[in-house]
């Protein structure tokens, strides 16, 4: 079925560094988003993307919906413990609104 | 406002038995989306209901079924479990009547079938 790729797998940095993550489609979408998920939860939406070279941040959070509409990043600045956890990217590909394909995922782990 | 809210928050089954999931969407929300989640993978999309339909469907088999009710809360049921079956079921709801928009999770049912 189709798939998004999401990169790195892993990611294992220092406090206060910055840190970028990326998701790439073969197809177009229609909407990003991006979430971060903990052990044992759900996953929790950090930013939502609805229009191609669309850039939105949240707090310390940046993310940005690719102009060929098959792509998005996300990028952490300044990172703190806290941000430990499970990113994944998930979008809405043309013509399936209903469907939210995700990619699989980017452990972060943030060494103090 | 209570967010999505799952019931129970673990199980345990025995293989070939059978299973409800419960979801209760954000408050507002009408559309109601099923995930599997397996260990180390990205939730795989089950099925989604809107008015009380079955509006879209991913690649799972027809042991998988739903309902929605009229307070647009949902369950998922599964008949003649399978140990691959054992995943986070995570329900997700959205905004009303609009596809393709944010879709807010619950906290998911962790299911272990034995």
């Amino acid at each position: 079925g189709q798939q998004l790729n999401q990169s790195p797998q892993s990611m294992f940095i220092q406090e206060g560094e910055d840190v970028s993550m990326n998701c790439t489609s073969s197809s177009i979408f229609n909407t990003w988003l991006w979430y971060k998920q903990d052990p044992g939860e759900g996953p929790v939406l950090l930013i939502a993307l609805y229009k191609a070279g669309e850039l939105t941040s949240n707090g310390r959070l940046t993310a940005q919906f690719g102009i060929t509409r098959k792509d998005s990043f996300l990028n952490i600045s300044a990172s703190i413990p806290s941000d430990v956890g499970i990113y994944f990217c998930a979008g809405y590909s043309s013509g399936n609104t209903g469907k939210l394909i995700f990619g699989q995922g980017t452990t972060l782990q943030v060494k103090p | 406002d209570a967010g999505v809210t799952q019931s129970p928050t673990h199980l345990i089954k025995t293989r070939g038995q059978q299973v409800t999931l419960r979801c209760s969407p954000k408050s507002g929300h009408d559309t109601v989306s099923w995930y599997q989640q397996a260990l180390g993978q990205g939730p795989q999309f089950i099925f989604q209901y809107y008015e009380e339909e079955e509006r879209q469907r991913g690649n799972f088999p027809d042991r998988f079924s739903g309902h929605q009710f009229p307070n647009y809360s949902s369950e998922l049921n599964v008949n003649a479990l399978l140990l691959g079956d054992s995943a986070l079921y995570l329900c997700a709801s959205s905004f009303p009547g609009l596809p393709g928009t944010e879709a807010f999770f619950g906290q998911g049912t962790r299911l272990t079938v034995v």
